[in-house]
Order: structure tokens, then C-alpha cells, then sequence
């Protein structure tokens, strides 16, 4: 069984346009996050949110937000995309008191030509 | 968050043990070492964390010096299978967000 599940798995996409990447885990935590990895491989957080509060990473531009439907999505929608967006987003899960174990999903390759 | 320093890269002869070195020097008191490891074209695994004594688990064991300035992760029989990217990762307890802070991490070849 898939913990965390992202799709799509891949996204190719012209720039400007809005895309959404959706994230599901059936681990029944409360915490979810969205990661970038770009090229160079560096990990970066973008977000942590559960229902109670959403964290933002300060560097991530407004162009980029979560939207949670519910306690086991947290979407990523991306506004008016640009080349340097161009990397792989993971999803990750993780539930109150253990947080330093974090689920991660198997991540979104995300191509803006 | 205090900042880690690790090796690029290691190589490893399968079977043996992996001894992965990170340096955490300005580590504060309320703050543990994580461990985490990607393998190729995955996500990020959790593998071990602690906070000043030794650990271990069911996949590695972690030892942290006295000083609490460096850590070592150590993979006992080292597989092909644990050929990926570690991670150490050091954050405080009551960190906003819960949010993980990566580095370069290390690359660790496990050859036959």
C-alpha cells in the first residue's frame, strides 16, 4: 500500500501557465509538507501545514501555494510558471510527537520549457 | 539550525560496514542529529535520529560523541541496496514547522 502518493509523476509544461500537483497519504497524520529538489540535488522545504497552521519557507515566491481539501491532501498550485521551476517536488507526511520522521512521497518531476 | 558538514562522497565494499562521518560543531543543547538517506529517483527515507547517547535500530546505529560536535552513522553489513545520498540533518526539538534542513549530504557507493 502507498503511504504517500503524488501525481502526476511527471508534469511537462510551457511557461505561464498554472499546473497543480496533488499529494495524498493514508498514514492518518497531521502534518504534511512540500519539498523542492533542484538540479543540483540540494532538498529544500517550501511548506508545512496542518490544520491548524500553514509555515512557508520565506524564499518560496507567492507564485506557489497549498491548498489542503482535506487532512490527507496537500496540493501544490503553482501560478504563472518559470524555467527555474523546473525541478522534483516531494510531498511528505509526518504525525504529532514524531515529526522527525517524515513520510516522503515518490516526488513529481515538474519540466517548464 | 545548526549547520552539518559531510563528506561528497564514500565508497563501501558490500558486507561491510559503512562508517558515514558528519560534523555538527555548533550544535545547540536542545537541538538532534537525523538521519536520512535517498536513494535514486526516490523520495527521502528516515532512518535514525538521537539526541546525545547512541542509537540503533533495526537499520542502523548512530553515535554521537560526547561533545555532541559530531555524529557517525554506521551501516553494520552494508548492501548494494544502501548505495544513495545520507543526510545528516540537525534541528531543534521545537522547530516551526517541523521543517527538515538539508545539506549536500554524502554519497555513499556500496560496491561488490
Amino acid at each position: 500500500d502507498t503511504a504517500v502518493s503524488q501525481t502526476p509523476k511527471y508534469l511537462v509544461t510551457q511557461m505561464g501557465n498554472d499546473k497543480s500537483i496533488k499529494c495524498e497519504q493514508n498514514l492518518g497524520h497531521d502534518t504534511m509538507y512540500w519539498y523542492k529538489q533542484d538540479s543540483k540535488k540540494f532538498l529544500k522545504i517550501m511548506f508545512s501545514y496542518n490544520n491548524k497552521e500553514l509555515i512557508i519557507n520565506e524564499t518560496v515566491p507567492n507564485r506557489f501555494s497549498p491548498k489542503s481539501p482535506d487532512k490527507a491532501h496537500l496540493n501544490l498550485h503553482i501560478n504563472s510558471l518559470e524555467l527555474g521551476d523546473s525541478a522534483v517536488y516531494f510531498c511528505a507526511s509526518s504525525q504529532p510527537g514524531h515529526d522527525y520522521e517524515q513520510y516522503f512521497g515518490p516526488g513529481t518531476r515538474l519540466t517548464v520549457t | 539550525d545548526a549547520k552539518t558538514t559531510q563528506p561528497t562522497s564514500m565508497d563501501c565494499a558490500e558486507g561491510r560496514a559503512a562508517n558515514l562521518p558528519c560534523n555538527h560543531s555548533t550544535i545547540s543543547g536542545n537541538e538532534y542529529v537525523y538521519w536520512y538517506r535517498q536513494i535514486h529517483s526516490q523520495g527521502p527515507q528516515y532512518i535514525i535520529h538521537g539526541l546525545k547517547n547512541n542509537e540503533t535500530n533495526e537499520m542502523a546505529s548512530l553515535i554521537i560523541t560526547e561533545d555532541r560536535k559530531s555524529s557517525t552513522l554506521i551501516l553494520p553489513h552494508a548492501t548494494l541496496r544502501d548505495t544513495a545520498v545520507y543526510y545528516c540533518i540537525v534541528r531543534a526539538s521545537n522547530n516551526a514547522g517541523n521543517m527538515l534542513t538539508f545539506g549536500g549530504g554524502t554519497r555513499l557507493m556500496v560496491k561488490p
